[in-house]
């Protein structure tokens, strides 16, 4: 079985200011690992994905996220946020085309 | 450029009435996928569908019927409506499976069964 838990379910940072979005993953195998990003009435966006190549993996919009296997984390961050970042962030594990697990979310807060 | 069109984007019914949730690419993607969005929680495979004619189960099947008959359409149809299928549902594509490739998302549908 895989899952993933988002350790955060509300985060607010100051424009300007780091991001850092965590998740732990559990998967008996090696798993593709994904951040989606949602904002508010729209569909998901992809931000970035691990698929077993870099273990530091970069994204759209300034992001990226270190897979550590020796911790299952895949922790998402960003050097300074912007007020467009403003949204929901998913975690995903993928194990097979049919078997994506979602984290339950985090919500970004960003004040002016 | 279209993506992922689903409609409708917002319905109200009621308990026992039936109705089907629309969804079509234009990206010839093989891959398609249905999700419900509960508040708190991430998203829940439905169905899948990995080309015209073959579907089969997600996660939580139960209440709800697809096909498949064209590469472009994946309609969700929801028999007896429950409250318990208050929720987002969002349609998705991908070229290459969920697995290793990007997902596109329909901008979803929201529907309330009281």
């Amino acid at each position: 079985a895989q899952s993933v838990t988002q350790l955060d379910s509300h985060v607010s940072v100051s424009e300007g200011t780091p991001v850092l979005l965590r998740c732990n993953y559990s998967s008996s195998y090696s798993p593709s690992l994904f951040w989606y990003v949602q904002h508010p009435n729209k569909g998901l966006q992809l931000l970035l994905k691990y698929t077993s190549a870099a273990t530091l993996v970069k994204g759209i919009n300034g992001f990226e996220a270190e897979f550590k296997k020796s911790e299952t984390s895949f922790h998402l961050t960003k050097p300074s946020a912007h007020m467009s970042d403003a949204a929901e962030y998913f975690c995903v594990v993928s194990r097979n085309n049919n078997d994506m697990r979602f984290g339950a979310g985090t919500r970004l807060t960003v004040k002016p | 450029n279209a993506g992922v069109t689903q409609t409708p984007k917002f319905r109200i019914l009621k308990i026992g009435q039936s109705m089907t949730l629309q969804c079509t690419q234009d990206m010839n993607h093989n891959y398609m996928y249905w999700y419900r969005q509960d508040p708190g929680m991430g998203l829940k495979l439905i169905y899948y569908s990995v080309g015209a004619g073959i579907t089969d189960k997600g996660e939580v099947p139960n209440g709800y019927n697809v096909s498949r008959s064209t590469t472009e359409d994946f309609p969700l149809r929801l028999e007896l409506a429950a409250p318990s299928q208050t929720s987002v549902y969002f349609c998705a594509s991908s070229y290459h499976g969920s697995n290793t490739g990007e997902l596109f998302f329909g901008e979803g549908s929201r529907l309330t069964v009281l």
